[in-house]
């Protein structure tokens, strides 16, 4: 399997575009997150799905930010209008029925 | 203001000592945990997991236990080397499949 997979790998975009980011989770697994990690938070967790639905999206820090997952094999997470305070590595992770959480090897956003 | 990161707790080791990396979490309920270990650039890599009703799990090189009384988990490394060197996280899951929230992490360092 080749993980969890995750585009794109670097993302530079000015303040007030849009930022989407991409997951594809492993194949078979029923849950996937997304996480955000920096230097001041550490790695906090945003939204988490089960079987496509969102389960809890009490992470997400403000409205603009939304997550969608249309099936078991893409999920996407987008920031709009982005802010400089987004920059952060973004990390995708998904699980089988609880267990074997695993994580790709994100996206680094900055926000210019 | 200015802003201020996380000062991550560092352990300095001599290869082929043995480490042992601390972490207390937070939510007595929480019945999964796992250990993981993050090199710069990548996502986190799972280590070992080990669920509530058990107090101690083996891997290979690592053996992780757990002291509910006092919320206390540890990451015992065995003749740690030089490719050891990472940010180790410990995380915990309440009630399977859900959210897996991180600790800080610890920085490992190893001296040749």
């Amino acid at each position: 399997d080749a993980g969890v997979i995750q585009s794109p790998r670097h993302e530079v975009t000015e303040m007030g575009q849009e930022v989407t980011l991409r997951c594809k989770p492993i194949s078979g697994h029923d849950y996937l997150f997304w996480y955000r990690q920096t230097m001041m938070r550490g790695l906090e967790l945003l939204i988490y799905f089960n079987n496509n639905v969102p389960i809890d999206d009490s992470g997400m820090p403000e409205d603009r930010f939304s997550a969608k997952m249309p099936n078991a094999s893409f999920s996407t997470l987008k920031i709009q209008p982005s802010e400089p305070r987004d920059s952060a590595v973004y990390f995708c992770a998904s699980s089988l029925q609880g267990y074997g959480y695993t994580f790709g090897s994100g996206t680094r956003l900055t926000v210019v | 203001g200015e802003s201020v990161g996380l000062h991550l707790p560092t352990l300095s080791v001599q290869e082929g000592d043995n480490s042992i990396i601390n972490c207390a979490y937070s939510n007595s309920a929480s019945d999964y945990f796992i250990w993981y270990k993050q090199e710069s650039g990548k996502g986190p890599q799972f280590i070992i997991d080990i669920r509530s009703n058990m107090d101690k799990r083996q891997g290979q090189r690592v053996t992780v236990l757990l002291n509910k009384t006092v919320k206390h988990l540890s990451l015992q490394i065995a003749a740690t080397q030089p490719g050891d060197s990472a940010v180790y996280f410990c995380a915990e899951i309440y009630n399977q499949g859900g959210k897996l929230i991180f600790g800080q992490g610890t920085e490992l360092s190893v001296k040749p």
